[in-house]
């Protein structure tokens, strides 16, 4: 067990609607990022965030957001889904260093209809 | 751009073979990480390798840091069908500080 949990664990909604993934990191991990995962384009990074500032962003579309709350979780938000947004979406977290290790948690299943 | 890539793609080998992954990229590293993940899991770390040249050895899995840290290898020796899942190897690069990146990975099926 990581110690970061997300839910929900599998998410299935239509074309053009929005959903909302959350996190809750590790136990004293103040960093949280956000990574998809598609069959064909293995793990890609999205956002960073630390101490609840956002700190490095990757291929993030405009269409996603993300943010961490004082408590330290984290929503990613998703709207006007596509077909192709269906993915596997990975939080993971760590005390902050980027070069520390990573704590995954299980991820949400997204799939788009 | 994808800043590492990884080799194979696939792997599909008989218990009891060994077998060698290989992660490279043309950026130079602070350090890369090994990630193994297993259908339905998040990735879990294995190892991080740090200086170049560096060799890390866990039980049957042997990691090693290329001397100009631009590459990386895992060496598995005797592998079991518990070792099957996908092999990630991740890094941030001394260009690109910010952000840990990922590789393509590896998936390695091991057949009893």
């Amino acid at each position: 067990d990581s110690g970061v949990t997300q839910t929900p664990k599998h998410l299935i909604t239509a074309t053009g609607q929005r959903v909302t993934l959350r996190c809750s990191p590790r136990s004293g991990d103040l960093s949280v990022y956000w990574y998809q995962q598609s069959l064909d384009q293995g793990l890609q990074f999205l956002i960073q965030y630390y101490n609840g500032e956002e700190r490095a962003k990757g291929n993030i579309l405009e269409r996603f957001s993300a943010q961490q709350f004082p408590d330290l979780h984290s929503e990613l938000n998703l709207s006007s889904l596509e077909l192709g947004d269906s993915a596997l979406y990975f939080c993971a977290s760590n005390r902050g260093r980027v070069n520390s290790p990573l704590h995954f948690g299980n991820g949400t299943r997204l799939t788009v209809t | 751009t994808q800043l590492l890539e990884q080799s194979p793609q696939f792997l599909s080998i008989q218990e009891g073979e060994n077998l060698t992954v290989y992660c490279n990229s043309s950026s130079v590293f602070s350090s890369l990480q090994w990630y193994r993940q297993e259908p339905g899991e998040g990735p879990v770390l294995l190892v991080t390798v740090v200086t170049g040249g560096e060799v890390k050895k866990l039980k049957r899995l042997t990691f090693q840091f290329g001397d100009a840290r631009k590459d990386s290898s895992l060496h598995i020796t005797a592998a079991q069908p518990g070792d099957t899942g996908l092999y990630l190897c991740a890094g941030v690069a001394v260009d690109n500080t910010d952000k840990l990146i990922f590789g393509t990975g590896t998936r390695l099926q091991v057949f009893p």
